[in-house]
């Protein structure tokens, strides 16, 4: 079955990259996508890949796609405090079908 | 920017109780959603809608839900006879195609 997986936690300084990775099972996924979840607030969407793309960069954000280890991760640069949040990966599988399967979510924590 | 509007943004029931949860969708996509967060979990998706029909759902889409689109704008998540355990936060989301789907900030549903 599709799951998707992340790590809880992450603490950085302000001005350090961030790396929040996430793995997932189902390898026909067509699209990954990455969410911002600030309190109180909705799902912001940031940014998404295609399955055929490595790589995708938009101003500070980067992400990497390794389809043979089923794993991919946002990079952050010069993160600041208002990055604070939980940042959901998410993914899509098969033609046709647009349901999304959320991870739980990275808690970014960003120390002055 | 166009964005998804939700309201309420807090909504208290009784137990058995019918509720309605309103959306907004973006107002040139044609691709609505709903997805639930019970405090703690993963965000889960529920149903999709196309073209005036449920294109996909999930096995917690069961006979109590139901959607709606009543006019040209609005999107509706009904549950008939609501249980405790429907307590969450509901979130709409809308695309324009296959790509990109967009949040509302969500209805927090507490069900007594």
């Amino acid at each position: 079955g599709e799951d998707v997986e992340q790590s809880l936690f992450l603490s950085v300084r302000e001005g350090d990259s961030s790396v929040i990775n996430c793995t997932y099972t189902d390898s026909s996924s067509t699209y990954l996508y990455w969410y911002k979840q600030e309190p109180g607030a909705g799902l912001q969407l940031l940014t998404y890949i295609f399955s055929n793309m490595d790589m995708k960069q938009d101003q500070r954000l980067t992400v990497l796609l390794n389809k043979k280890d089923k794993h991919l991760s946002l990079r952050i640069a010069d993160t600041q405090t208002g990055d604070s949040a939980i940042y959901f990966c998410a993914e899509s599988i098969g033609t046709g079908r647009r349901a999304l399967t959320f991870g739980s979510g990275t808690r970014l924590q960003v120390q002055p | 920017e166009p964005e998804v509007t939700q309201t309420p943004s807090h909504q208290v029931t009784q137990m058995g109780q019918e509720v309605i949860l309103r959306c907004v969708p973006i107002s040139n996509h044609l691709y609505f959603y709903w997805y639930r967060q019970i405090l703690g979990q993963k965000v889960e998706f529920l149903v999709s809608f196309y073209n005036n029909e449920i294109s996909e759902k999930s096995e917690i889409f069961d006979d109590q839900f139901s959607v709606e689109r009543p006019d040209g704008s609005n999107f509706t998540l009904k549950i008939r006879s609501t249980k405790l355990e429907d307590s969450a936060m509901y979130f709409c989301a809308s695309s324009r195609d296959m790509d990109e789907q967009f949040f509302g900030p969500g209805t927090r549903l507490t069900v007594l």
